[in-house]
């Protein structure tokens, strides 16, 4: 089955050690999201790319980066985790930019920052 | 800006009982209205959304939302749920001047055999 697909699902760093979290999809889609979700709040969008076009949201701090090798992969880079960084980060695609094409999210990738 | 409030962290409920999963948004323009569904270890999937036409919108799996203009809301109904329907519930809102989602903050649905 076509997916998207998050490693690893738990991932604990040390404060300040940077950390990389990844995605993959199988959907073949040009878009690819990475969201934040912190424990009883709403997911917040971090940003997207659209192919190799990265779309920074204009309140993600400069501690977090993303890498886009090819169309299926997408990374999230965390350069110096706080403690104010744990939370669940989810991974979305989908075909296109916009709100009349759906988005497919993966699992999500719980981080702890001890 | 737009915002999204989803009024009830939690809604237990008995199975084959009725519930509503209540949403209200707030926008000055025109607003395209989502509900996502997450089931426990999985990611959000697409439960129904509402672009244009009809207010009442229905999922296959008997879900289904009225689109409210007058009230800005979005209610979720489900005439008799299922365990299975135990997850979490968001609610989301996009605008015809922009790309993103607005998501609340989410109602986790427990049905209680």
């Amino acid at each position: 089955d076509a997916m998207v697909i998050q490693n690893p699902r738990y991932q604990v760093t040390q404060f300040g050690k940077p950390v990389t979290l990844s995605c993959s999809q199988t959907l073949n889609h040009n878009v690819m999201y990475w969201y934040q979700q912190k424990s009883s709040q709403a997911p917040k969008l971090l940003f997207h790319y659209y192919d190799k076009d990265f779309n920074n949201e204009a309140d993600t701090p400069d501690n977090f980066q993303s890498r886009r090798p090819n169309t299926s992969f997408c990374f999230l880079d965390i350069r110096s985790p706080g403690l104010g960084d744990a939370a669940m980060y989810l991974c979305a695609t989908s075909l296109r930019h916009g709100i009349l094409y759906e988005q497919y999210f993966g699992p999500g990738t719980r981080l702890t920052v001890t | 800006a737009q915002s999204v409030t989803q009024l009830d962290s939690q809604v237990p409920v008995f199975e084959e009982a009725p519930v509503e999963l209540r949403c209200n948004y707030s926008s000055s323009v025109s607003v395209y209205l989502f509900w996502y569904v997450q089931y426990p270890n999985q990611g959000l999937q697409l439960l129904l959304k509402y672009l244009s036409g009809s207010t009442l919108v229905e999922s296959i799996n008997g879900f289904e939302a009225e689109f409210n203009k007058s009230q800005t809301s979005f209610h979720l109904r489900k005439p008799s749920v299922h365990i299975s329907d135990t997850a979490e519930y968001f609610c989301a809102v996009s605008t015809n001047t922009g790309n993103q989602f607005y998501f609340g903050t989410g109602t986790s649905l427990t049905v209680i055999p």
